[in-house]
């Protein structure tokens, strides 16, 4: 199956930390990408490559892996951090695929 | 600074089709693929295809096949995503987004265009 699948919501309360986890078979052969998208915005990535961090993106923000699911992991969450959280990896047969996304909630 | 900037909003009818484009700057053209992306309301993104810029080869999603058609045009550094046959369903923002990896498709995405709302609607 090339499906990635994600919690619809998680929720945390400010400094505290956010784990919002994606699985799928594809994912213990292909590296996974993540992004963030706040409302009206275009998405942005966070993680590349399972747990590489662009320049720019705070170290609060993390990834990790382990077989076929992976984890972003988001430590002191502040407020500007509510947003959806997108895996994405590809397919066997080069296509690109979308986790269904995680709608992150500060409390 | 990379930018991407899309067309305007489009509304069509069942059955036409709409022609969306996405002009970057700021960085050579011809070194990142290209890539389409949609996102219905409330839904999660959904790849649709991807072009070469240098051959202008191009990669369709199967879902898509037969019903859309990227071009590009190196003069003006212009993508172009032609979809026809509209449905209800393919309302949505559509999204060009650059190839974060220089030559090759890594198949994920470093730079966005800021979105093109087409509304399919009777």
């Amino acid at each position: 199956s090339n499906e990635l699948t994600q919690p619809p919501s998680v929720s945390v309360s400010p400094g505290q930390t956010a784990r919002i986890t994606c699985s799928g078979d594809a994912l213990a052969k292909q590296y996974v990408y993540w992004y963030q998208q706040k409302p009206g915005q275009a998405p942005v990535l966070v993680i590349y490559k399972d747990n590489e961090r662009p320049s720019g993106i705070p170290v609060r923000i993390s990834g990790s892996s382990s077989g076929t699911t992976v984890t972003l992991s988001i430590i002191a969450v502040q407020a500007g951090d509510e947003a959806d959280y997108y895996c994405q990896s590809a397919d066997s047969s080069g296509s690109v695929v979308f986790g269904g996304g995680t709608k992150l909630t500060v409390l | 600074q990379v930018l991407m900037v899309q067309s305007g909003a489009e509304v069509r009818k069942p059955g036409a089709s709409v022609n969306v484009s996405c002009k970057a700057s700021g960085y050579a053209f011809s070194d990142y693929y290209i890539h389409w992306v949609r996102q219905a309301p409330g839904q999660g993104p959904e790849w649709m295809g991807r072009i070469n810029p240098n051959s202008g080869g191009t990669n369709y999603a199967q879902k898509f096949q037969g019903r859309i058609t990227v071009t590009r045009d190196t003069s003006i550094t212009t993508t172009y995503l032609e979809v026809i046959s509209l449905r209800f369903d393919d309302s949505a923002l559509y999204y060009c987004a650059r190839d974060a990896i220089v030559g090759a498709p890594g198949d994920y995405f470093d730079q966005w265009g800021q979105g093109t709302l087409v509304t399919v609607s009777s």
